[in-house]
């Protein structure tokens, strides 16, 4: 069966420190890939996607992640934390085929302190 | 462009209560998707469809009842709800092929 773990349930960084976010799967074939972001009482935004390709894939808001199948990761990094990036981030997998279904992490929270 | 359309936003139910959780799209997206939030697990998938007509469970899919009978919209049906589904739910929509899915705004119910 899917899965997805993500370790870390709250990550506290200074604005302007470097981030990453972990993420790890279990899925039997190359997986589709995804990081969503929720802001309080949102719906969830897509920060990125990765199908195929390239194993590093650029988002939107300064995100990027990258995919390495050896280690069964799809880690997301920002360079410079924004106090706005404070939110709930889901990394989630999932195959396009069978309606995308998605199975999701648990999320980890993003604190970002001045 | 509206989007994915989820209503009410909020809803307070008697346990045993029935209720619609209203999901509609205007992109004209096939695949439709339901998936409650829990604190600490994610979100996790109710029911789905793939087109009109056409519906299959996902991971939770107890207590809850759908039917596609347009492209538009995937009511989420609650039978007879129960404390335990307390809980904010999401409605998806994606078109067929390699590409996400947009998610609601999301409707926040609480069964006592």
């Amino acid at each position: 069966a899917q899965s997805v773990t993500q370790p870390d349930i709250h990550i506290t960084v200074s604005e302007g420190a470097s981030l990453e976010l972990r993420c790890n799967y279990s899925y039997g074939a190359t997986p589709y890939l995804f990081w969503y972001v929720q802001s309080p009482g949102q719906g969830l935004q897509l920060l990125l996607k990765y199908f195929s390709g390239d194993t590093l894939v650029q988002g939107i808001k300064g995100f990027e992640a990258e995919f390495k199948r050896s280690q069964s990761s799809f880690n997301l990094r920002k360079p410079s934390v924004h106090w706005s990036d404070a939110a709930e981030y889901f990394c989630a997998v999932g195959r396009m085929e069978y309606g995308n279904k998605l199975v999701f992490g648990a999320g980890t929270i993003l604190r970002v302190k001045s | 462009n509206a989007g994915v359309t989820q209503t009410p936003k909020f809803q307070v139910l008697k346990t045993g209560q029935s209720m619609t959780l209203q999901c509609a799209q205007d992109m004209n997206h096939e695949y439709m998707s339901w998936y409650r939030q829990d604190p600490g697990m994610g979100l996790r998938l109710i029911h789905y469809s793939v087109g009109a007509g056409i519906t299959d469970q996902g991971e939770v899919p107890n207590g809850y009842n759908v039917s596609r009978s347009t492209t538009e919209d995937f009511p989420l049906r609650l039978l007879s709800a129960a404390p335990s589904q307390t809980s904010v739910y999401f409605c998806a929509s994606s078109p067929r092929g390699n590409q996400p899915q947009h998610f609601g705004d999301g409707t926040r119910l609480s069964i006592l």
